[in-house]
């Protein structure tokens, strides 16, 4: 079965800390996501990962930076937490995607309090 | 650019009613399409998909038409039931490669016995 884990499913933390998100895919894929979901705006783009080392900006990367450091791992990182970032965190990672675009499969989520 | 727009929800139907819920898209071309579901407490998964002008998607009974005419991509069932509360997600593949998604609102669908 395939697998997407992310480190947390519920952390709360203060105004001001720094936040690590972790997320590891056990299927080798190159593509990896990290998206924020509000309720009435669906899913947003912050960051995503085609490679190792590589990164690119989504829609709403302001705030956040990520790490990939290895294939099966794509960590988010909140430099300084505001409570604006207070949400549902996913992850998701996927092969590269022919011409018709391959399945991204999504991690259970992190809820994120900042208090 | 791109985007997706789904019916607001919520939608509240008995055990065996007709679903519907719909979703239409601008893009440039023909960008694949895809249904994904949120069960509470899980990540997104996906439900059903069409890559091309014409192609039904189907799984688990939903199915969807990807209709150029109109650039929709409505999600239909016949007879839903308590397990298929939840929320679901129209999204289409953006351009410009890595496999990027587009995501609607979410439509929360709740189904009471």
């Amino acid at each position: 079965d395939v697998k997407v884990t992310q480190s947390s499913r519920y952390l709360v933390k203060r105004t001001g800390e720094k936040v690590f998100l972790e997320c590891v895919q056990d299927m080798d894929h190159e593509n990896m996501f990290w998206y924020r979901q509000d309720p009435g705006l669906g899913l947003r783009l912050i960051y995503f990962s085609y490679d190792v080392k590589m990164k690119e900006k989504g829609d709403i990367p302001e705030g956040y930076s990520v790490s990939r450091e290895k294939k099966e791992r794509f960590s988010l990182i909140l430099e300084s937490a505001s409570t604006n970032q207070t949400s549902m965190y996913l992850c998701a990672s996927s092969s590269p995607g022919g011409g018709h675009g391959d399945t991204q499969y999504f991690g259970p989520g992190t809820r994120l309090t900042v208090l | 650019g791109n985007s997706v727009t789904q019916m607001e929800g919520p939608v509240t139907l008995s055990e065996e009613a007709f679903l519907t819920i719909n979703c239409t898209y601008t893009a440039t071309g023909y960008p694949s399409l895809f249904w994904y579901v949120q069960y509470p407490g899980e990540g997104l998964q996906l439900l059903l998909k069409a890559t091309k002008a014409d192609d039904k998607g189907s799984n688990k009974g939903f199915e969807a038409t990807y209709r150029k005419e109109t650039t929709s991509f409505h999600l239909e069932k016949g007879s839903v039931q308590v397990s298929d509360s939840a929320v679901y997600f129209c999204a289409l593949r953006d351009a410009g490669g890595y496999n990027k998604l587009i995501f609607g609102a979410g439509t929360r669908l709740a189904v009471h016995p």
